[in-house]
């Protein structure tokens, strides 16, 4: 069965500075995976998604992630944190018939 | 134009209650979902309907019982509310091929 880890459930940075969120994965089959977020009180967005082919994926609002098959990890960065990436981040898999979503990391910025 | 929309938005209710939430898609998706976000921001899924047909069904009270009239609507009723299911409700679709859209929420209070 599919399952996802996302290490560390807060993480603060100060803005300007370097973001990386953690997640690694367990899939029996190659993976289809993703990173949404949620912004207070509102839904969840992709931000990107891995499917097949070029291993490091870029995303909306400057993010991306690097696909790493044998350390089955699928971490999130950005070069330069901003106020307004404050938000909560999942990470997802897909076992082609759900998504299922690791237990998030609320991301903090500060001044 | 919203591409998946949820109804109501909010709602408050008391125990033993009986509560729908409506949800429709204009994506021309095949697929649609229930998720359930906890107040710990987990997010699982509860259901799944393929053109109308029940495709997942994970382990969920029978008080929550989905219906799916035709393929761009999937309704959750929920009888005899209990505390318990306090939580935000997200429905989803996809069409073949990964990545979900999601509706931005119901937050429902059982009182």
């Amino acid at each position: 069965a599919q399952s996802v880890t996302q290490l560390g459930s807060h993480v603060s940075v100060s803005e300007g500075a370097l973001v990386l969120l953690r997640c690694n994965y367990s899939s029996s089959v190659p993976p289809y995976l993703f990173w949404y977020v949620q912004y207070p009180n509102q839904g969840l967005q992709l931000l990107l998604k891995y499917t097949t082919g070029a291993t490091l994926v870029k995303g909306i609002n400057g993010f991306e992630a690097e696909f790493k098959k044998s350390e089955t990890s699928f971490h999130l960065t950005k070069p330069s944190a901003h106020m307004s990436d404050a938000a909560e981040y999942f990470c997802a898999v897909s076992d082609r018939d759900k998504i299922i979503f690791g237990k998030g990391t609320r991301l903090h910025i500060l001044p | 134009d919203t591409a998946v929309s949820q109804t109501p938005k909010y709602l408050v209710t008391q125990m033993g209650n009986d509560k729908s939430i409506k949800c429709e898609q204009n994506l021309g998706h095949d697929t649609m979902y229930w998720y359930k976000q906890d107040s710990k921001k987990f997010l699982k899924i509860m259901f799944s309907y393929n053109n109308k047909e029940l495709i997942i069904n994970e382990t969920v009270p029978n008080r929550f019982s989905p219906k799916s009239p035709d393929k761009a609507h999937l309704n959750l009723h929920i009888n005899s509310l209990e505390l318990g299911d306090s939580a935000v409700y997200f429905c989803a679709s996809s069409q073949s091929g990964p990545g979900y859209t999601f509706g931005s929420g119901t937050r429902l209070t059982v009182v």
